[in-house]
């Protein structure tokens, strides 16, 4: 499917488990982003990234991971997951040239 | 730390009526772009406004921007049940990567038909 996905849609997990969240888009946009989207905050960013093997962090990058071994996929890792993590993640991308961003439709995350 | 700040943070109209929305930053911008998000789902691109543009429409949209004020406004004309959804205003800073956007805490829109 074009466009940009994200995987699983919904996740429940335990304190100190690690999770994995998937985003994979297919336009070959060069820049890519992981956000938070919590009741109060709006939008927060937590790391994003240039190209491939290229990321880093954003406003709120602690207790995440990510990598990007292929311009097509920009994984966010919870190393040990906390209970401030639940939340709704959302991944998105943007070409070069474009400003705007296209967003994936989010992975609603719950930590127990 | 957020930049944009939107203002009303809840705004309920008839179907038919103008809604304005507003929205105040802190710094220096690029540019300024409005997203909208339908209750479950992700952001959508709706208009982009440059420093050096004042003003743009896009259909039923119009989007100002002042800088010497740091806000700037959406209206969204003949309002529809379907513009029930949630609006966030987003800046890229002068100065920082040309990609990173900082998100304000958005205003929800109900449209009643």
């Amino acid at each position: 499917d074009a466009g940009i996905t994200q995987s699983p849609r919904y996740k429940i997990t335990e304190t100190g488990r690690q999770v994995t969240l998937m985003c994979h888009q297919t336009w070959s946009h060069s820049y890519m982003f992981w956000y938070r989207q919590d009741l109060g905050h709006g939008l927060r960013l937590i790391y994003y990234s240039a190209a491939a093997d290229i990321t880093d962090k954003g406003e709120v990058p602690d207790g995440y991971v990510v990598s990007r071994s292929k311009t097509e996929n920009f994984p966010l890792t919870l190393e040990s997951a906390t209970r401030s993590q639940t939340s709704v993640y959302f991944c998105a991308s943007r070409g070069t040239s474009l400003h705007e961003q296209f967003f994936g439709p989010g992975t609603r995350l719950t930590v127990l | 730390s957020q930049q944009g700040e939107e203002d009303p943070q809840a705004l309920s109209i008839q179907e038919g009526e103008n809604a304005t929305m507003n929205c105040s930053y802190k710094t220096s911008i690029n540019n300024l772009q409005w997203y909208r998000q339908n209750s479950g789902r992700g952001l959508v691109h709706l208009i982009l406004i440059r420093s050096n543009e004042r003003e743009k429409h896009s259909g039923r949209l119009r989007v100002t921007l002042d800088t010497s004020k740091k806000s700037s406004s959406l209206l969204i004309t003949a309002s529809r049940a379907a513009d029930t959804a949630s609006y966030f205003c987003a800046t890229v800073n002068s100065g920082a990567g040309s990609y990173q956007l900082t998100f304000g805490k958005g205003t929800k829109l109900s449209v009643i038909p």
